[in-house]
């Protein structure tokens, strides 16, 4: 079985700052992984995806992700935070093959943006 | 890309009542899921709607009460049936599109009065 892990339900950052949001997940097979944000409101929206090829993500907005076999991570990041950055992110894991599709969600990283 | 329409966007319904809540794709796929999102919560997987046979139930979820539908490749019902206020939700919809990439709809927000 395979399951997602976030490490923090809230992270505050003033604007301009690092964002770094964790997740790390547990597979028995070498995962694909994802990122999506929800603003409020509205549905999911992916960020980046991780399916075996390079390491080292990068997705919309700025943001980008690394993939890390050893510490069974997959944080995210963006350099400098905006405004518009506040939603609520969701790392998921993928099943392989015939159960490709099916996503194993962490349970959501709310991110805070102040001025 | 593929772009998904869900509908009803919201409603709020009776207890007791059911609802079917449509998800149409601009193109076809082979991968339709329907996903639940409780209030403050994460999101979980309710079943695959396979084209032309039964859908395929997680744990916890039963046919009586989430019956889907998949006539062809491109469209998928799930209705919520019996509601209770449990039942209050946002229930998405998720295809697997070319390249790949997993797109969701804009969820159905579902309110149980």
């Amino acid at each position: 079985a395979q399951s997602v892990t976030q490490l923090g339900s809230h992270v505050s950052v003033s604007e301009g700052a690092l964002v770094l949001l964790r997740c790390n997940y547990s597979s028995s097979v070498p995962p694909y992984l994802f990122w999506y944000v929800q603003y409020p409101n509205q549905g999911l929206q992916l960020l980046l995806k991780y399916t075996s090829a390079a390491t080292l993500v990068k997705g919309i907005n700025g943001f980008e992700a690394e993939f890390k076999k050893s510490e069974t991570s997959f944080h995210l990041t963006k350099p400098s935070a905006h405004m518009s950055d506040a939603a609520e992110y969701f790392c998921a894991v993928s099943g392989k093959s015939t159960s490709y599709g099916k996503l194993t969600f962490g349970q959501g990283t709310i991110l805070t943006v102040h001025p | 890309s593929a772009v998904i329409s869900q509908k009803p966007s919201r409603d709020i319904c009776q207890r007791g009542t059911s609802l079917t809540i449509q998800c149409q794709v601009d193109s076809q796929v082979t991968m339709m899921f329907w996903y639940r999102q409780q209030p403050g919560q994460s999101l979980t997987l309710i079943a695959t709607a396979n084209q032309g046979s039964e859908a395929t139930y997680e744990s916890g979820f039963v046919i009586d009460k989430f019956p889907i539908s998949r006539p062809n490749l491109t469209f998928s019902t799930l209705t919520v049936s019996n509601m209770s206020p449990e039942d209050s939700s946002i229930y998405l919809c998720s295809v697997v599109a070319v390249g790949n990439t997993i797109y969701f709809g804009e969820g159905s927000w579902l309110t149980v009065v």
